[in-house]
């Protein structure tokens, strides 16, 4: 069985300052992971991947996550964040051996002027 | 590129009607994906398909719902009776093979069971 475990329900966060969301996973074979975003009323999309390689990743919109295998942990960061960064972010974790995706619960991202 | 097509994107119903649910997948794509979100329970996987064949069906919460996906440019997501613990977002995704596994969402369809 796997498990993922976003550490933050709701992260309030001024406008330019950094951010970061937490993530760890449990699972007993190897793992890809996942970040997605999800704007009001809005479908998820894809942030960043981590797939194999480089343990830093980058994606869309600034944002850029590092794969921790010894902590299991893959923790998602922007530098700067924009009013527009305003969202709900999920990781999501796929078993090397089959094609599901689990979610964690979801990080709600505020950004304030 | 349309992206994965959802309908309706609202629905209210009364308890005990038959709710189906609509969903075109991205074409090419392999790999079709429902989900339930709610506030309680988060994103759950309900079912996905291969090739349109069911692979894993372990998410459906009970008898009442039923998935079908007759062709690879659609799929349904069939309630009855529903029931106002039903209501919920939900979400079709696709993917396809290989790809860096990458699911496509569409928009989701809110459903309320009065």
């Amino acid at each position: 069985a796997q498990s993922v475990t976003q550490l933050d329900s709701q992260v309030p966060v001024f406008e330019e300052a950094p951010v970061e969301l937490r993530c760890n996973y449990s699972s007993s074979v190897s793992v890809y992971l996942f970040w997605y975003v999800q704007y009001p009323n809005q479908g998820l999309q894809l942030l960043l991947k981590y797939l194999s390689g480089s343990t830093l990743v980058k994606g869309i919109n600034g944002f850029e996550a590092e794969f921790n295998k010894s902590q299991t942990s893959f923790h998602l960061r922007k530098p700067s964040v924009h009013i527009s960064d305003t969202a709900e972010y999920f990781c999501a974790v796929k078993r090397s051996n089959d094609y599901k995706l689990s979610f964690g619960a979801g990080t709600t991202v505020t950004v304030r002027a | 590129d349309a992206g994965v097509i959802q309908s309706p994107r609202h629905e209210v119903t009364e308890m005990g009607q038959e709710v189906t649910l609509r969903c075109k997948p991205i074409s090419g794509h392999d790999y079709l994906f429902w989900y339930r979100q709610t506030m309680m329970r988060g994103l759950e996987l309900l079912i996905y398909f291969n090739n349109n064949v069911p692979i894993d069906d372990s998410g459906m919460p009970e008898d009442r719902f039923s998935a079908k996906m007759p062709n690879a440019s659609f799929s349904t997501l069939k309630i009855q009776p529903s029931e106002p613990r039903d209501s919920a977002v939900y979400f079709c995704a696709s993917s396809p093979l290989g790809g860096g596994y990458e699911q496509y969402f569409g928009p989701g369809t809110r459903l309320t069971v009065t």
